[in-house]
């Protein structure tokens, strides 16, 4: 049980689009979802959590309007990098919290790997 | 200072070997400890989750926290080749909330 899931796996887009990335709680309602961002041989950096039907809530020095969140569902969230540039190439990674789960954690996604030319 | 500290390594070790990880913490008011395992380019996978002081054994993982201390541990026996990873730690408030991670200690066990 608590699978998350991530699309795409792999992205890789020009520079000044948008890309979208879906996290999705599988056999659990997700109450919280989180968004990760980790660079090479570094640790996970919080971006922004969000609860079902209510804004995101952004960590410090993560832009708000170029990171747009959406958590519409109890089994989905999203996670739009608008006008991407090559500094937002990172490995973006989601997790999901429950209140059905047996424990209080987090469970996270298999992350989806960010490339912009 | 870190809200969590951990030795980022790597820590290497004979296949067979005992692996002891562990992290300290600032924050009196954690109260959730849990134990991520990490391979390269995957999501962090969780290993081990406790509440509040205590030991708590799953196959040939034992988590120990020792709250007085702000001190928390992860023993691996019998490592494999499998086990190479990086491994976070992650502390709570409470349910539901965001975790504050431990940078990762990067293990690599040799065959």
């Amino acid at each position: 049980g608590a699978v998350v899931s991530q699309h795409p796996s792999r992205v890789i887009c020009k520079s000044g689009t948008s890309v979208k990335i879906e996290c999705r709680s599988l056999d659990f309602q997700a109450t919280t979802m989180f968004w990760y961002r980790q660079f090479p041989k570094q640790s996970l950096m919080l971006m922004a959590t969000s609860n079902e039907g209510s804004k995101a809530t952004y960590e410090q020095g993560v832009e708000k309007d170029k990171f747009l969140i959406n958590h519409a569902s109890l089994t989905l969230s999203t996670l739009t990098v608008t006008s991407a540039h090559p500094e937002d190439s990172s490995f973006y990674i989601c997790s999901a919290g429950g209140q059905d789960l047996l424990t209080d954690t987090q469970y996270f996604g298999p992350g989806t790997r960010l490339t912009v030319l | 200072q870190k809200e969590v500290e951990q030795d980022p390594g790597p820590l290497s070790v004979p296949e067979g070997a005992i692996v002891s990880l562990n992290c300290t913490y600032s924050n009196s008011a954690f109260q959730y400890f849990m134990w991520y395992r990490q391979y390269s380019r995957k999501g962090p996978e969780l290993l081990m989750y406790t509440y509040s002081s205590g030991n708590k054994e799953d196959g040939r993982f034992t988590a120990q926290v020792d709250k007085s201390s702000k001190y928390i541990s992860l023993f691996i026996r019998d490592s494999q080749p499998s086990d190479s990873a990086t491994y976070l730690c992650a502390m709570g408030k409470a349910a539901g909330n965001k975790l504050t991670f431990g940078g990762g200690t990067r293990v690599l066990v040799k065959p």
